[in-house]
């Protein structure tokens, strides 16, 4: 059984600092792992993605996160915030063989001026 | 191109009310995939539809079914709604191959009264 679990429902940061979500998962088999951002009232966009390969893997707007399979941790982070990162994140897991995405509960990040 | 398309946008129900909800994948995409996502929780897995044959289903009741046509669009139907049922709904296309990255419409919001 696969399961994902997103350590704090809520993070706030100053514009500018470092934006640190944390992603932790179970999988018996190995994973693909995801994160996907959501704006109110809107559908998920993808940010990043991990397949195979590189263990670090860069996304859209500035967000990367690092797979690393020791400490079953798939960690999102950002250098500077900006307001316009303000959103719902879900992290999210799948195995190789189905499309089925197992999401976590989400964290929700503030970014205050 | 147009990304995935769900309609209606909002929706509101009484309990014991039937409901179908619609989907357009992207172009080319073979796989529709639904999902719940209750508020201030992360989206749960209802169905997977590839090639118009069901190929997965999550932890719902009978009363919720789908299927999908030969364009690939879907359709999501509950029937005899409960107040627990208000949830946004999303679809999710893919190609349903390997890694391929899975893109959400903007979903429909189910309010059940």
């Amino acid at each position: 059984a696969q399961s994902v679990t997103q350590l704090g429902s809520h993070v706030s940061v100053s514009e500018g600092a470092l934006v640190l979500l944390r992603c932790n998962y179970s999988s018996s088999v190995p994973p693909y792992l995801f994160w996907y951002v959501q704006y109110p009232n809107q559908g998920l966009q993808l940010l990043l993605k991990y397949t195979t390969g590189a263990t670090l893997v860069k996304g859209i707007n500035g967000f990367e996160a690092e797979f690393k399979k020791s400490e079953t941790s798939f960690h999102l982070t950002k250098p500077s915030a900006h307001m316009s990162d303000a959103a719902e994140y879900f992290c999210a897991v799948r195995s190789y063989n189905t499309d089925k995405l197992i999401f976590g509960t989400g964290t929700r990040l503030q970014v205050f001026p | 191109d147009a990304g995935v398309t769900q309609s209606p946008t909002h929706l509101i129900k009484t309990r014991g009310q039937q409901v179908t909800l619609r989907c357009s994948p992207i172009s080319g995409h073979k796989s529709v995939s639904w999902y719940q996502q209750v508020l201030g929780q992360g989206p749960q897995f209802i169905f997977q539809y590839y090639e118009k044959e069901e190929r997965g289903r999550g932890n719902f009741p009978d009363r919720f079914s789908a299927r999908q046509f030969p364009n690939y669009s879907s359709e999501l139907n509950v029937n005899a709604l409960l107040l627990g049922d208000s949830a946004l709904y999303l679809c999710a296309s893919s190609s349903g191959q390997g890694s391929d990255t899975q893109y959400f419409g903007p979903g429909t919001r189910l309010t059940v009264l």
